[in-house]
């Protein structure tokens, strides 16, 4: 069993629709949950991270953790072609340093 | 700066060879990591340094490869007599907080 586990996609969804990504883990010790965007070609850059248990919002982007069943979870509403790209998923180990990405999930959003 | 760096952004070596991959990261961040990238994978993560000091290299693939960060803010990355599964992109994060901040990558491939 991999440490974090995403489904790889593609994920497509139209545009204005909203998009749901899942994430699990392994490691139940974990605090810290992130959520990373790559675009092809690029360097993954964080779009949110999350602490406790329910929901995180910012703007479109809600964040699920549900620390019980080790799941973490991205929303995407409203979903524009331009949020096209693979997002990580990415737990903070026990330690508190050494962060593990899952695969990544890609995601199409067609006009 | 106003980010991470890294350099060469791409690299071709021949099987056998050495190489030595550098990293610039922000001013100021303390922590700093080294993660390699195949296609179509999440970042591995190799080594983090605090400081000049390599608190984990637990992910480095063999005796092969080798870090420092000597004074605590360049860090660089070697790889000695270069393997064809070597081929990825290297990245380098420097952290603040819970956010890590990506360079571009360095590609490499063996040939």
């Amino acid at each position: 069993q991999k440490e974090v586990e995403q489904n790889s996609g593609p994920l497509s969804v139209p545009e204005g629709a909203i998009a749901s990504l899942n994430c699990t883990y392994s490691d139940r010790g974990s605090q810290s949950f992130f959520w990373y965007r790559q675009y092809s070609g690029k360097s993954p850059e964080l779009i949110m991270f999350i602490y406790s248990n329910g929901d995180k919002e910012d703007g479109r982007f809600t964040a699920q953790l549900n620390k019980a069943s080790q799941y973490v979870s991205l929303l995407i509403r409203d979903s524009q072609p331009s949020d096209s790209a693979t997002y990580l998923c990415a737990v903070l180990n026990t330690g508190g340093f050494k962060t593990i990405f899952g695969a990544g999930t890609r995601l199409f959003v067609k006009a | 700066g106003a980010g991470v760096s890294q350099s060469p952004r791409y690299k071709v070596a021949k099987r056998g060879q050495d190489v030595a991959l550098r990293c610039d990261p922000i001013s100021g961040h303390v922590s700093l990591f080294w993660y390699q990238q195949a296609l179509g994978q999440g970042p591995e993560f190799l080594t983090y340094f605090q400081n000049e000091a390599q608190l984990d290299k637990s992910g480095l693939p063999s005796d092969r490869f080798f870090a420092e960060r000597p004074e605590g803010s360049v860090s660089t990355l070697k790889i000695q007599r270069t393997q064809q599964e070597d081929s990825a992109v290297y990245l380098c994060a420097s952290r603040y907080g819970e956010t890590q901040y990506f360079g571009p990558g360095t590609r490499l491939l063996v040939l």
